[in-house]
């Protein structure tokens, strides 16, 4: 089985500044994925940001991208430019993929931190 | 598409009594799953299916029923709700193969049990 730690219950940023969540995990599986989801308020899960485990190259998406050190089983995520619209619950999430990249489509998912953005 | 549908958005239950959380989906995918979501804990994994007919329990499964007769419907049910089963549930939906990473998820069920 897996797991995955979020040790920020909360973290805040002033709005334009940057911020970099923390999330490690433990698995003994070679091949998955990992995630970030934001919870906004809304209650809906947006995905942020993924990674394959099998690329060494850090996944970034806009103001968004994550440090990925594989060996450390660590998966932070940094915002660029935080903007109120950033304020939310972040998860880190994991999901176990086959050989061929297939998965069931099944997540571990972290604690949660909550972010918030003052202006 | 609607995406993932779950109905209803919020639920009061007593003690004992029991309900279905609807979850459907019209993108045709295979694999469905159920999560709750608590404070402290983010979410986890309560059943899960890769296919009609096809269902496996996940981390907590214990109190909760699914079945999966259509590949659109994966119903949860709770046949005698308890206080410990409050919390917002969270259908997600993907679809089979190589895609399978990419989870599409419901708005959500908030559920109280008094």
């Amino acid at each position: 089985a897996q797991t995955v730690t979020q040790s920020q219950p909360e973290m805040s940023v002033q709005e334009a500044e940057t911020v970099t969540l923390s999330c490690t995990y433990d698995t003994s599986e070679n091949n998955y994925y990992l995630f970030w989801y934001k919870q906004p308020p809304s209650r809906q899960m947006i995905l942020v940001i993924r990674q394959e485990a099998y690329k060494q190259q850090n996944a970034t998406e806009n103001r968004f991208s994550v440090n990925f050190q594989k060996a450390a089983k660590s998966f932070s995520l940094k915002i660029s430019d935080s903007q109120l619209g950033d304020t939310a619950m972040y998860f880190c999430a994991f999901m176990k993929a086959n050989a061929g990249g297939t998965s069931y489509g099944k997540l571990t998912f972290g604690q949660g931190t909550i972010l918030t953005v003052h202006p | 598409n609607a995406g993932v549908t779950q109905t209803p958005k919020f639920q009061v239950l007593k003690t004992g009594q029991s309900m279905t959380l609807q979850c459907a989906q019209d993108m045709n995918h295979e694999y469905m799953s159920w999560y709750r979501q608590d404070p402290g804990m983010g979410l986890r994994l309560i059943h899960y299916s890769v296919g009609a007919g096809i269902t496996d329990q996940g981390e907590v499964p214990n109190g909760y029923n699914v079945s999966r007769s259509t590949t659109e419907d994966f119903p949860l049910r709770l046949l005698s709700a308890a206080p410990s089963q409050t919390s917002v549930y969270f259908c997600a939906s993907s679809e089979g193969g190589t895609f399978s990473y990419e989870q599409y998820f419901g708005p959500g069920t908030r559920l109280t049990v008094t």
